[in-house]
């Protein structure tokens, strides 16, 4: 149980086009979803936090016009990475959080890799 | 303030060794700790959680974790060590969002 799967898990872009990534809970209701961006060697930076139904909460120096995230049902949340360049090459992970109460844990996506040329 | 400490960037053990891998947090309330770990170019797996209760808790893949409070602390073990488990590995604290340590990269000798 509690399996994320992310789509797709890896892509290459040009400069100035944009992408989407989705985030699915496959066998659990998620109220909460994250987005976090790995650079190589080191640890998770979370970028925003999606509720279901709500707008996303972005974390201090992440740009909200450019890193659109929508968390349109209870099982699915999409990153749009707007007008992409190279410097937002990296690795996306999200992760879901269930409703149940006190469980508090967050099951995380594979990860997308996101190269723009 | 509130974080998440791992001492050691990068860890060698040899196979069938056993293994610790330490991990030290901050925080002024009660915590809530996890383990990950993350084989390369893939995302996180939970290895185990402490929300409370008893302080020795039991994961998958035959790890260990001890929650420690009077030294802030929340290590992860192993008995002995397989050249599978060679990844790197995450130790969180949730404050309402999870706050990482900078992660512990585990090598197997064979």
């Amino acid at each position: 149980g509690a399996v994320v799967s992310q789509h797709p898990s890896w892509v290459i872009c040009k400069s100035g086009t944009s992408v989407k990534i989705e985030c699915r809970s496959l066998d659990f209701q998620a109220t909460t979803m994250f987005w976090y961006r790995q650079f190589p060697k080191q640890s998770l930076m979370l970028m925003a936090t999606s509720n279901e139904g709500s707008k996303a909460t972005y974390e201090q120096g992440v740009e909200k016009d450019k890193f659109l995230i929508n968390h349109a049902s209870l099982t699915l949340s999409t990153l749009t990475v707007t007008s992409a360049h190279p410097e937002d090459s990296s690795f996306y992970i999200c992760s879901a959080r269930g409703v149940e109460a006190h469980t508090d844990t967050q099951y995380f996506g594979p990860g997308t890799r996101l190269t723009v040329l | 303030a509130q974080s998440v400490t791992q001492p050691d960037i990068h860890i060698t053990v040899s196979e069938g060794a056993s293994l610790e891998l330490r991990c030290n947090y901050s925080y002024g309330a009660t915590p809530y700790l996890f383990w990950y770990v993350q084989s390369p170019g893939q995302g996180l797996q939970l290895l185990l959680k402490y929300f409370s209760g008893d302080t020795l808790v039991q994961g998958i893949k035959g790890f260990e974790a001890e929650f420690k409070r009077s030294q802030s602390s929340f290590n992860l073990r192993k008995p002995s060590v397989h050249w599978s488990d060679a990844a790197e590995y995450f130790c969180a604290l949730n404050t309402g969002k999870l706050i990482f340590g900078q992660g512990t990269t585990l090598q197997v000798k064979p």
